[in-house]
């Protein structure tokens, strides 16, 4: 079944403590991109990845990492998380034909205390 | 200015109802696509329908289609015939170009609550 999914589903942690939300996908998609979403504003994108080895900022960068050493997978890294990170997180993957949609993750939430 | 505009925060609609959603957007690009997204109370994102810039004819998809107006910048959501497992929030969003990054921009959203 062709799907993108992430770990964990929720965490709660405290302010500071470096954590790491995964995202695979097994559909051989060359995109990949975290997303962020918070009442009222929608989804704002986060980081993106063209491919291998190759990552871009979106919107709302600060506070956030990301690394693709491989196709399948774009963690998305938290070094010193602060309580305005507390948000929703979807992971989304497309291949390169402009007309492809992206596929979501189902979400990762995320409170800091 | 925002790109993708939603005008109507929520909607309250009878079972079987047609129902619009609206959703305008702002771009200076000739290539572009229209996407309409469902998170039901779940969370996950549902992809419903595409639209490309240069496509003559409007999307359908089942109950879904898309009223793209191209020179009103406007690309409205119609679902027909709406059911209780309608009710979600409705999300409209934007990718600009043919190259380059494939980022989404996304509305506000409008939360869509359909009563029986």
């Amino acid at each position: 079944e062709a799907q993108v999914t992430q770990n964990p589903r929720y965490l709660i942690t405290v302010t500071g403590k470096k954590l790491t939300v995964t995202c695979s996908q097994n559909m051989n998609h060359e995109y990949m991109s975290w997303y962020r979403q918070d009442p009222g504003l929608g989804l704002r994108q986060i980081y993106y990845s063209m491919n291998v080895e190759v990552t871009d900022k979106g919107d709302v960068p600060e506070g956030y990492k990301v690394s693709r050493k491989e196709k399948r997978n774009f963690p998305l890294i938290l070094e010193s998380p602060s309580p305005n990170q507390t948000s929703l997180y979807f992971c989304a993957s497309s291949s390169t034909p402009p007309q492809e949609t992206q596929y979501f993750g189902p979400g990762t939430r995320l409170l800091v205390l | 200015a925002q790109k993708i505009t939603q005008t109507q925060p929520g909607m309250f609609v009878q079972e079987k109802e047609a129902v619009t959603l609206d959703c305008t957007y702002d771009t200076s690009d000739p290539s572009y696509g229209l996407f309409w997204y469902k998170q039901p109370s779940s969370g996950e994102m549902i992809f419903l329908i595409y639209q490309g810039s240069y496509d003559q004819q409007n999307a359908t998809e089942g109950r879904y289609s898309l009223n793209f107006q191209k020179a009103r910048k406007s690309a409205n959501l119609v679902i027909s015939a709406s059911q209780l497992g309608d009710s979600a929030m409705y999300f409209c969003a934007m990718r600009e170009g043919l190259q380059g990054a494939q980022k989404l921009v996304f509305g506000q959203g409008t939360r869509l609550t359909i009563n029986p």
